[in-house]
């Protein structure tokens, strides 16, 4: 199965400490995207690449959320100096480029944050 | 506003009878809607899509069904079985104004009882 891949699954750290998550979208798509879910909610964008370029935000990224796309294939998110808000599922999700506008986003597992 | 919503947090529904989800939506520019069905500890699934230049899609024991005048969106699952409990969330997306991110509802919790 080449579905999207994220690492790690669960990511346990205390408060004020940096994390780093990573996304391997399915090969073909050149379309990269993060969203977070907190418990009993539907899942909220935050940003959104075409091949490298970030092409927008969601004004839940704060600055201490950083995403990048070096190579236009595998995507990271990091959040620095975390605070217990931050606790949540992050999800990231790939999708081709459609030939017309519309093609369905598939997600991975995620990457679940607890903060202490 | 930009909101999209369900209408009923759990259904219980017995196995082999049919399941309808509801969902309303505000925005009229939205134009392609999603279902995605999320289990525990994993990511949403996607089941199926409509635009909004159609009311009705059909896939393998699933039906969508778009009311673009009273803005409603619906999922229907024929002979529900066991492994059809699970999250149900309806996402729309309106293109071009709010780029590619889906918005989506609350979800509704689809409980398959033998």
């Amino acid at each position: 199965d080449t579905g999207v891949s994220q690492n790690p699954r669960h990511k346990i750290t205390k408060r004020g400490q940096n994390v780093t998550f990573r996304c391997d979208p399915i090969s073909e798509h050149n379309r990269l995207y993060w969203y977070r879910q907190t418990l009993g909610q539907g899942p909220e964008f935050l940003t959104y690449f075409q091949n490298e370029a970030q092409l927008e935000k969601s004004r839940l990224l704060s600055d201490r959320f950083s995403a990048e796309r070096p190579k236009g294939s595998f995507s990271t998110l990091e959040i620095q100096r975390t605070e217990q808000g931050d606790s949540a599922m992050y999800l990231c999700a790939s999708s081709s480029t459609p030939s017309d506008r519309d093609q369905p986003q598939h997600f991975g597992d995620g990457t679940r944050l607890s903060i202490l | 506003g930009e909101s999209v919503g369900l209408h009923l947090p759990t259904l219980s529904v017995q196995e082999g009878d049919n399941s309808i989800i509801n969902c309303a939506y505000s925005n009229s520019a939205s134009d392609y809607f999603i279902w995605y069905k999320q289990e525990s500890g994993k990511g949403p699934q996607f089941i199926i899509d409509i635009r909004s230049n159609m009311d009705k899609r059909q896939g393998q024991r699933v039906t969508v069904l778009l009311n673009k005048t009273v803005k409603h969106l619906s999922l229907q699952i024929a002979a529900t079985q066991p492994g059809d409990s699970a999250v149900y969330f309806c996402a729309e997306k309106r293109w071009p104004a709010a780029g590619n991110k889906l918005t989506f509802g609350g979800g509704t919790r689809v409980l398959v009882k033998p």
